[in-house]
């Protein structure tokens, strides 16, 4: 069975820009989590969506949001990006999100804000 | 939430058992304890959880003590690829409703040959 793959890999943008970065979550898994990774705060939750609504969201300014398609893909896009935006995104995809149900994560894309 | 605490690094050497310490004292009777580890600039990979019971799989065994205070992930015989950070986490209800997992600092483990 494949992984969860997400695309691009890396990704270099200017401040102001925006982002989309994409996550194809493993089949038949119909949850999908949202992870900021920096060195200065860790790993931080975004949101999650589980059939195409938001379920749960983290400490993350509305620049930051997502959606769900009905293929259980899902995106997230950063609008007028910052410097401090520059981090690796992950994405983790579950079949549906109960307490024993394991997150398995996807590589990440690499941002990089100039 | 129920916080976690790990050393933030240890050493192992290559061949020899692994033994990744977690404390999480204020942990809930119906709050599974997680590990996954975190290859450097790779997406976590799960390890293995519980619930009060000592499980084991193919990559590691999982020893969490009665009171469910505090476990320790065990590598049997660790090699150069194992070395990594490793989170211990705790799923609480609410959080697995919202499927948020909450990372801590890890354990910073390098095998040694």
């Amino acid at each position: 069975k494949a992984g969860v793959t997400q695309t691009p890999r890396y990704l270099i943008k200017t401040r102001g820009q925006q982002v989309t970065l994409s996550c194809s979550p493993i089949s038949g898994h119909r949850s999908v989590s949202w992870y900021q990774q920096t060195p200065g705060q860790g790993l931080q939750f975004l949101f999650e969506y589980f059939s195409e609504t938001q379920r749960n969201k983290g400490n993350f300014p509305g620049r930051f949001s997502g959606r769900q398609f009905s293929n259980s893909r899902s995106e997230m896009n950063v609008s007028t990006l910052e410097l401090g935006d520059s981090a690796l995104y992950l994405c983790a995809s579950s079949w549906a999100g109960t307490l024993t149900d394991t997150q398995y994560f996807g590589p990440g894309t690499r941002l990089t804000v100039l | 939430d129920a916080k976690t605490t790990q050393p933030p690094s240890m050493d192992c050497a290559e061949g020899r058992a692994a033994n990744l310490p977690c404390n999480h004292s204020t942990i809930s009777g119906n709050e599974y304890v997680y590990w996954y580890r975190q290859i450097h600039s790779q997406g976590p990979q799960y390890i293995i959880h519980g619930l009060k019971n000592n499980e084991t799989n193919e990559m590691a065994s999982l020893i969490i003590t009665e009171d469910r205070k505090s476990s320790t992930l065990i590598l049997p015989h660790a090699t150069l690829r194992d070395t990594a950070v490793y989170y211990c986490i705790v799923r609480t209800p609410l959080e697995a409703a919202g499927n948020k997992l909450t990372f801590g600092g890890g354990t910073r483990v390098l095998v040694k040959p």
